[in-house]
């Protein structure tokens, strides 16, 4: 199975700041990976599609990217709506595979 | 509005089966693969199982494979999962989602315990 390694698992962060969280793919999995937010009690929310796509109705502050086997997750300008946990998942092989998670947290 | 709404969910022992279902409104059903997600308290997520749009294709986790059955009734608009043999590490929220995860249900909580 692909393993999603995601780093860090937990993040202290200041409002305004930039974050980024990576997931390295144990194999390729080309542009099939999704990012998602998760907020306490909540369903999760695609935030990203195929590594780089913004879904629909998320700021623009949000941004993936791609380096080789390592997918980032980028939010600018850090609002205190953002802190949450975030997940990511590829879905180009079976069984699809999530990262471990990362939780936000405010200084 | 898209809407998939998770039941079925609750306390049962080792051993035991229970089945879930996933109510789906607002979109073509038949024409969408459907996927079951979970997560354990205070863990990240996992997949478990992928159908396609016409059931001709079914995917699961290793952890669940041979254990739990998903399934879905069009007619019905209802995605199904089937879960045997429980464990106590299968106790988790269980979420449905549409597709390409732009969609989840709210999800439903599955405990299972003596």
């Amino acid at each position: 199975d692909i393993q999603m390694t995601q780093s860090p698992s937990s993040m202290s962060v200041s409002l305004g700041d930039t974050v980024t969280i990576t997931c390295r793919a144990s194999q390729d999995v080309g542009i099939y990976v999704n990012w998602f937010q998760q907020k306490p009690g909540k369903s999760p929310r695609r935030m990203i599609y195929r590594a780089t796509n913004l879904a629909d109705g998320v700021p623009s502050r949000f941004s993936g990217s791609r380096s080789g086997s390592d997918y980032s997750l980028t939010i600018s300008s850090l609002e205190s709506e953002d802190v949450a946990d975030y997940h990511c998942l590829q879905y180009d092989e079976y069984p699809y595979t999530f990262g471990a998670g990362t939780k936000l947290e405010l200084k | 509005e898209v809407q998939l709404v998770e039941s079925g969910g609750g306390l049962v022992q080792p051993g035991s089966s229970l089945k879930l279902s996933c109510v789906a409104s607002g979109f073509t059903f038949s024409s969408y693969n459907m996927h079951w997600i979970r997560q354990a308290p205070k863990k990240g997520l996992e997949w478990i199982a992928l159908i396609y749009y016409d059931s001709s294709n079914k995917y699961y986790a290793d952890s669940v494979k041979g254990r739990f059955t998903i399934s879905r009734d069009n007619s019905k608009n209802t995605l199904y999962l089937e879960m045997n043999s429980l464990r106590s590490e299968d106790t988790a929220m269980y979420y449905c989602a549409k597709s390409r995860y732009g969609y989840w249900g709210q999800g439903v909580m599955v405990t299972v315990s003596s």
